[in-house]
Order: structure tokens, then C-alpha cells, then sequence
């Protein structure tokens, strides 16, 4: 079964540096996803993405983070100047269609890249 | 606006014993709503997504989740529990075209 797949599956960064979580998403998906869960709490939206731009951002998704579709199997999420409190897991997903759509499209999700700002 | 409410943070049974996963969701119209699973150091699976094709929707490794309307509910439940099913379970609903909510979670032992 296709899978998403995310690198690194760990990264450590100091505060104040930039770092890019990648994911690769299932190939015929359209719509693709970051979502975060700090320790302990619940996974929260970040962005989704669609037809090369973004088509929705929560308030958490402010101008520090920027995603990009750099080729046709890559999607990105860039972290500039990391905060300890970026400390996270943080999710990328894809999906055939929107979420909401008749056709009730689910996320299928990596593993996940478990990022510590020190 | 659309919210989850996961009424139980731990579950506790013994194998081959039931399993009842409580969820209530908050929705303006009708919901899209899943379960999703999440065991240690992996990824978030999909357990069962509801479609409004059927109230009783069947997902993978035998579980399954009734949605009601009227009492706002979509428990997940499985007739048996095996040691492997020890994971965390989340609720989770739809928010417009490409979000979705997630409930806090619920964390799901086993005992032999």
C-alpha cells in the first residue's frame, strides 16, 4: 500500500536556526498537510495545500513557517528561526480530495518528524 | 464550529474483553468524522472514516463505530480487544474543506 513518507525522522536544531522537514506524499494525492502535536497535547492543524499554493493556514502558521512543492514528488515545510516551543512532532498528510468533500477523502499520514529546538 | 469531545484520556481492559471508546462532536452540518490510530513511534492510521452512506461503519483490525445523530455520539468499539489494539485513538472531525479537529486522545491498554 502507498505510503507518505517524511526525512528526518528525528531532527535537533538550535534556536534560532532554519530547518525543513520533508515529506513525500502518495503520488496520485492532490492536497497535502502539515500538522504538529507538541508533546502531550492534541495535533493541531498547521496548513494545507493545494494545486501549488496554500489553501488553508491556521493562526499557528504565521510568517516564520512557509511550505513548498519544490518538484512533483516533494512537499516541504520550512521552520525559519526555530523557538524551543517548535519543539514538536510535526505530520505531514496527503489525500486524493478535500477532507470535507462528498467524497469524504482521508489523511493518510507519515510517522512523522519528531523536531527538538534546544 | 466543529469540535470533538473524547470523554475518556485512558482505557484500561483485558484481552479479549470489549472495548468502548467514547466521542462526541460539536457540528454545524452533518459531520465527516474518523478514528484514527496512533501507536508508539509511528505514524497516524486510519481506523474508519463515516461516509452518511451508513450509521454502522466498519473499519480495520475489527473495529467499528456507530454515528448517532440525536445523541451527538460516534464511539468506537471492538467485541475483543488483543494486546496488539494498545495505542492511542483519536476522534477526529471535519472543519471546512481541508481541516480536520482532533480530540485529545484516548490511550487505549491492554492487559493479558
Amino acid at each position: 500500500e502507498p505510503e507518505v513518507t517524511q526525512t528526518p525522522s528525528h531532527q535537533v536544531t538550535q534556536m534560532g536556526q532554519e530547518v525543513i522537514l520533508r515529506c513525500v506524499p502518495i503520488s496520485n494525492h492532490l492536497y497535502f498537510y502539515w500538522y504538529r502535536q507538541i508533546l502531550g497535547q492534541k495535533v493541531e492543524f498547521l496548513v494545507s495545500f493545494y494545486n501549488n499554493e496554500i489553501s488553508e493556514k491556521s493562526e499557528i502558521f504565521d510568517d516564520q513557517f512557509s511550505v513548498e512543492r519544490p518538484d512533483g514528488s516533494n512537499f516541504t515545510l520550512k521552520i525559519r528561526s526555530t523557538k524551543l516551543e517548535d519543539s514538536a512532532m510535526y505530520f505531514c498528510a496527503s489525500s486524493e480530495a478535500g477532507t470535507g468533500s462528498s467524497y469524504n477523502s482521508p489523511l493518510h499520514f507519515g510517522n512523522g518528524t519528531r523536531l527538538t529546538v534546544t | 464550529a466543529q469540535s470533538v469531545t473524547q470523554l475518556d484520556s485512558h482505557v484500561s481492559v483485558s484481552e479479549g474483553t470489549p472495548v468502548l471508546l467514547r466521542c462526541n462532536y460539536s457540528s454545524s452540518y452533518s459531520p465527516s468524522l474518523f478514528w484514527y490510530v496512533q501507536h508508539p513511534n509511528k505514524g497516524l492510521q486510519l481506523l474508519l472514516k463515516y461516509t452518511s452512506a451508513a450509521t454502522l461503519v466498519k473499519g480495520i483490525n475489527g473495529f467499528e463505530a456507530e454515528f448517532k445523530k440525536s445523541e451527538t455520539s460516534f464511539h468506537l468499539t471492538k467485541p475483543s480487544a488483543h494486546m496488539s489494539d494498545a495505542a492511542e485513538y483519536f476522534c477526529v472531525v471535519t472543519r471546512g474543506y481541508n481541516k480536520l479537529i482532533f480530540g485529545a486522545g484516548t490511550r487505549l491498554a491492554v492487559h493479558p
